[in-house]
């Protein structure tokens, strides 16, 4: 059971090249959520899918867009990178059972937009 | 949105100290979360709060959820070096409701224990 898991790692950028950040969870979860951590900001949602085959826009969704492929995977898309974009980029998904309500976070891709 | 506000923002202290921290919000929720960050990790759920006047622990590590439901506090008793990290308060994105699990994030505040 490998949680939530996100590739890449690490990935450097040229401005205007593009990319996708791969998620998937394997806690058939059905809903996910991508987002970005600069310093001194916290983490912003920038998309999330409430369930397979829906997606909706968080607060910071300008530049980005994403896909729900199927239940497990959640991909964010950079068509056209730009250096405000460099940041750390977190996955997550929601676990809600009882009374307890919250996500669980993969490891983060650290993207470098030079 | 909604918006948290966390402090201090960082702190310094020397093993074995206690630490006090806390999230303020303009808005009422039902919900309080604290995360920890490890150093090149995602954030993991520490405590979880729901209700006014709640006060929970987990270990060191003990939150309460403000009587006013716009704050909320989390101290860590007799700290270690693993304690290292960014603690960040995290809250339903809509008041009054989760809508699709969607949080709203305090900015953070970065831990440093010296042994």
């Amino acid at each position: 059971n490998a949680g939530v898991t996100q590739t890449p790692k690490f990935q450097v950028l040229k401005t205007g090249q593009s990319m996708t950040l791969q998620c998937a969870q394997d806690m058939n979860h059905n809903s996910m959520y991508w987002y970005r951590q600069d310093p001194g900001m916290g983490l912003r949602l920038i998309y999330y899918s409430a369930s397979e085959g829906t997606t909706d826009k968080g607060e910071v969704p300008n530049g980005y867009n994403v896909s729900r492929l199927n239940k497990r995977e959640f991909s964010l898309r950079l068509e056209s990178a730009a250096p405000s974009q460099t940041s750390v980029y977190f996955c997550a998904s929601r676990y809600l059972a009882d009374s307890l309500d919250t996500q669980y976070f993969g490891p983060g891709t650290r993207l470098t937009v030079l | 949105g909604q918006q948290l506000n966390q402090s201090p923002q960082s702190m310094f202290i020397q093993e074995g100290e206690d630490v006090s921290m806390n999230c303020t919000s303009s808005s009422i929720f039902n919900t309080w979360l604290w995360y920890k960050q490890d150093p090149g990790e995602g954030p993991v759920l520490l405590i979880a709060l729901y209700k006014a006047g709640e006060l929970t622990s987990n270990g060191r590590l003990t939150a309460q959820f403000g009587i006013t439901r716009k704050d909320s506090f989390l101290n860590i008793s007799a700290s270690i070096p693993s304690d290292v990290g960014i603690y960040f308060c995290a809250g339903p994105a809509n008041a009054g409701g989760t809508s699709y699990g969607k949080l709203t994030f305090g900015q953070g505040t970065i831990l440093t224990v010296h042994p």
